[in-house]
Order: C-alpha cells, then structure tokens, then sequence
C-alpha cells in the first residue's frame, strides 16, 4: 500500500491567497483525520471524518478553513484567506473506524504563508 | 475529561544508554494510551499501544512502555538507545476505542555518540 498520500509537501504562498490542501487516506480505511503541528501549540486535531462525513470540527481555527471530503479516497483542507500565523506543518491521517487510535499518518504539507 | 502531560520537552542520552521518556495522564474513564513517533521531516507512526490488556506493552524497535494505574502513568522504555532513535515522542490517550486521540506536546529524543 503507499500510505497515506498528501500534496503538495510544500507550499508558499502570499497573505490573503487561498490555499489547499489535499490528501489521498489508505485504501480500506474510513475514518480521517486533519492536524496541524507548530512549535508553539503542537499537534492540534482539526477535524475528522467517518465515512466521509465531518463528525468533530471543534479544532478548525476560524471561518477561514474548511475540510471537505467528497469521497472515500479523497479529502482537502483549504484556508481561504491565508495568513501568516496558519504557517505550519499540516499533516492527514487515515484509520478504520473500528481503530481510531491507530492512525496512519501522510507525510505532511509544509505551508509558509509570508 | 483527558489530558496528557509529557515531561521534559527534550532528553538527551548517549548510545547505548536507557531511554526514559515520561507520560502521565488525566482520565476519568479507564484509558487507553498510546506512544507515536515521528522521525525528522515524516509523519507519526504507532510505536505501542495499551488497550486494556497487558499492562507491560511491547512496541516497534525494542521499545516498551508500563501502564501503572497508582501513578497515572504509561512511561516509555529502551534498555540501549541507538543513533536511529532520534525522533520527536509522543504520548496520546482516549477514553476508549472510537475516541477522539488527546496528544501530548512530545518530546525530543537526541542520541549522542
């Protein structure tokens, strides 16, 4: 299996752009999960899905994000405006329902907003 | 409620010695606790796991990790550190299967030469 799959590993991008994010769970797994990881707050849950519906989103910052997932195999994040306090490492993680806990975690995407 | 406290942002041992990296843990429910690791520049990944089984719990790359209810702790164990050990560390727990994960804010292993 390739694991968890998130584009782009890097972006940079100016205040006020919109950015997405995107990312591809592992085959077979129906829960999926959105974090952010910074050196000031750690890792913060965003949001999560089952089945491809939002069932937590206590964790998305402001209006400015939102998570969709149309399909079991596909999911993005999108901060539209961006500003430079949402630069972070993003990371997407997949799980089978039954095993929430254990997460399988992509590689992350840098983001540098300047 | 839960909540994970992990202590000491960054340890340092020299190869060869014991890793310790402490975990301690606030449920009111009986938990189930996690170590994850993430290596420079990766994702993380399940190093163990206690799901309410043994309490002595054997993970990944010879590490393990004791739940002691009294203490309200699920310390992390390698009898011999090696150079590949270094990585970020991170406790989690929830209040059961299907729970949302509570993270701790990690730490940062270094293995000296």
């Amino acid at each position: 299996d390739a694991g968890v799959i998130q584009s782009p590993r890097h972006e940079v991008t100016e205040m006020g752009q919109e950015v997405t994010l995107r990312c591809k769970p592992i085959s077979g797994h129906n829960s999926l999960f959105w974090y952010r990881q910074t050196m000031m707050r750690g890792l913060e849950l965003l949001i999560y899905f089952n089945n491809n519906v939002p069932i937590d989103d206590s964790g998305m910052p402001e209006d400015r994000f939102s998570a969709k997932m149309p399909n079991a195999s596909f999911s993005t994040l999108k901060i539209q405006p961006s500003e430079p306090r949402d630069s972070a490492v993003y990371f997407c993680a997949s799980s089978l329902a039954s095993k929430t806990y254990e997460q399988y975690f992509g590689p992350g995407t840098r983001l540098t907003v300047t | 409620a839960q909540s994970v406290t992990q202590l000491g942002s960054h340890v340092s041992v020299s190869e060869g010695a014991l890793v310790l990296l402490r975990c301690n843990y606030s449920s009111s429910v009986p938990p189930y606790l996690f170590w994850y690791v993430q290596y420079p520049n990766q994702g993380l990944q399940l190093l163990l796991k206690y799901t309410s089984a043994a309490t002595l719990v054997k993970g990944i790359n010879g590490f393990e990790a004791e739940f002691k209810k009294s203490e309200t702790s699920f310390h992390l164990t390698k009898p011999s550190a090696h150079m590949s050990d270094a990585a970020e560390y991170f406790c989690a727990v929830s209040a059961g299967n299907n729970r949302k994960l509570i993270w701790g804010l990690g730490t940062s292993l270094a293995v000296n030469p």
